[in-house]
């Protein structure tokens, strides 16, 4: 199956920092790519939905100054969480998913990033 | 709108006996669901989906699930439980392959 990996799996980072997350398709091209937050023993919350060259579409809540999206290429897209919080602390999750020829095709998740901030 | 209500949120079950996690759905057009498992830290690996066509779907690690539409359920099943299935389980329903939907989870704890 496809493979999707994120880099840092665990980073612990200082109250007013900011910290990138990446997260790569490694052998598929991913058109679109889901960022998720999860916080312990919930499911995954839908963050926002990333195309590529294109700019993030964010759910209800999310604050897109300060969780900014980029999404420059087929194969990468980051989440910088800027001035964290401690209560930005969390596990954060990538998915992608690709399409050709107007069909969509399933996501792929990543393996996940255990934020902290301290 | 799309729904997804797992039942119960911790299912505890003997190594050796029949796992059974609910999963009920609400979707306006035919939807295509699935379930994931979650071990601590880590993402979500796909256990099974159901697109289309036949109605009971096999996965992996021995997992099964049945679409039942006049149910609305996506229930899962393993026929016997091994330690190492304990892990979250999610189920999550989406309109063709566009945004998942998940449910809330549940937590399978299978004892010796």
């Amino acid at each position: 199956g496809a493979v999707v990996s994120q880099h840092p799996s665990w980073v612990i980072c200082k109250s007013g920092t900011s910290v990138k997350i990446e997260c790569r398709s490694l052998d598929f091209q991913a058109t679109t790519m889901f960022w998720y937050r999860q916080f312990p023993k919930q499911s995954l919350m839908l963050m926002a939905t990333s195309n590529e060259g294109s700019k993030a579409t964010y759910e209800q809540g999310v604050e897109k100054d300060k969780f900014l999206i980029n999404h420059a290429s087929l194969t990468l897209s980051t989440l910088t969480v800027t001035s964290a919080h401690p209560e930005d602390s969390s596990f954060y999750i990538c998915s992608a998913r690709g399409s050709a020829g107007g069909e969509t095709y399933e996501q792929y998740f990543g393996p996940g990033t255990r934020l902290t901030v301290t | 709108a799309q729904s997804v209500t797992q039942l119960g949120s911790h299912v505890s079950v003997s190594e050796g006996a029949l796992v059974l996690l609910r999963c009920n759905y609400s979707s306006s057009v035919p939807p295509y669901l699935f379930w994931y498992v979650q071990y601590p830290n880590q993402g979500l690996q796909l256990l099974l989906k159901y697109t289309t066509g036949a109605t009971l779907v096999k996965g992996i690690n021995g997992f099964e699930a049945e679409f039942k539409k006049s149910e609305t359920s996506f229930h899962l099943t393993k026929p016997s439980a091994h330690m190492s299935d304990a892990a979250e389980y999610f189920c999550a329903v989406s309109r063709g392959y566009s945004t998942l939907t998940f449910g809330k989870g549940t937590m399978l704890l299978v004892s010796p």
